[in-house]
């Protein structure tokens, strides 16, 4: 059975205070790692799609990596604004589902 | 971007009625459409995977009774929630996906159901 594991459930930061969130995962076979950001009471907003281990991506503030076990999103520089729920989600070669873990309650203090 | 809708965002509704979720795709075909549940603080549970024109699979544990879902149509699928009690009270979301790019899921904005 495909796990996936977040730590911490929450982290909060000073504005500027840079940090990272992990993803701990277990899969067979993993076909893509997903993070997303959740606002309370939205539906999750896609960040990025990681495939591979050694695989880096950014998108302004944050940057994802990924290792054959873990992912960590990295937060450079935070913002209020960034405060949110992050989700991991891992998809198995298998089939098309996600799963998702609990994810981590970011907030960022001005 | 490919955007996903929702109907209603929320309810209320009394206890043994039904109430039902519409899921649309509106600016892409969606072949797959994802029901998830979440409840507070929890992670996002996968309930059913449709596909347009054939039965939903249901995770374990789902009663496909009481979580009817059709997806009739490559834009819209439903989900009724039968005879709710206070315990299916919970956020629920549909993702979709299009053909050729079935490992992005992109996910609409949600609805809560509150059964009193």
């Amino acid at each position: 059975e495909d796990q996936v594991t977040q730590s911490p459930e929450a982290l909060r930061l000073q504005e500027g205070e840079s940090s990272s969130l992990n993803c701990s995962y277990t899969v067979s076979g993993l076909r893509g790692l997903f993070w997303y950001r959740q606002d309370p009471g939205k539906g999750p907003e896609f960040l990025f799609t990681l495939y591979s281990a050694g695989e880096e991506k950014e998108k302004e503030r944050l940057k994802a990596t990924l290792t054959k076990k873990e992912s960590f999103l990295h937060i450079t520089a935070p913002k209020p604004e960034d405060s949110a729920t992050y989700l991991c989600a891992v998809q198995a070669w298998s089939n098309y589902k996600l799963t998702f873990g609990k994810g981590t309650l970011l907030t960022v203090n001005p | 971007g490919a955007v996903v809708s929702q109907h209603p965002s929320w309810v209320i509704c009394k206890s043994g009625t039904s109430v039902k979720i519409e899921c649309r795709s509106l600016d892409f075909q969606a072949t797959t459409m994802f029901w998830y549940r979440q409840f507070p603080k929890q992670s996002l549970m996968l309930m059913a995977t449709s596909n347009e024109g054939s039965k939903a699979t249901y995770e374990q544990g789902v009663e496909k009774d009481k979580f009817l879902i059709n997806h009739a149509s490559l834009t819209l699928s439903t989900l009724t929630v039968t005879s709710a009690h206070p315990e299916d009270s919970s956020f629920y979301i549909c993702s979709a996906t299009a053909a050729g790019a079935e490992n992005e899921q992109f996910f609409g904005p949600g609805t809560r159901l509150t059964v009193l």
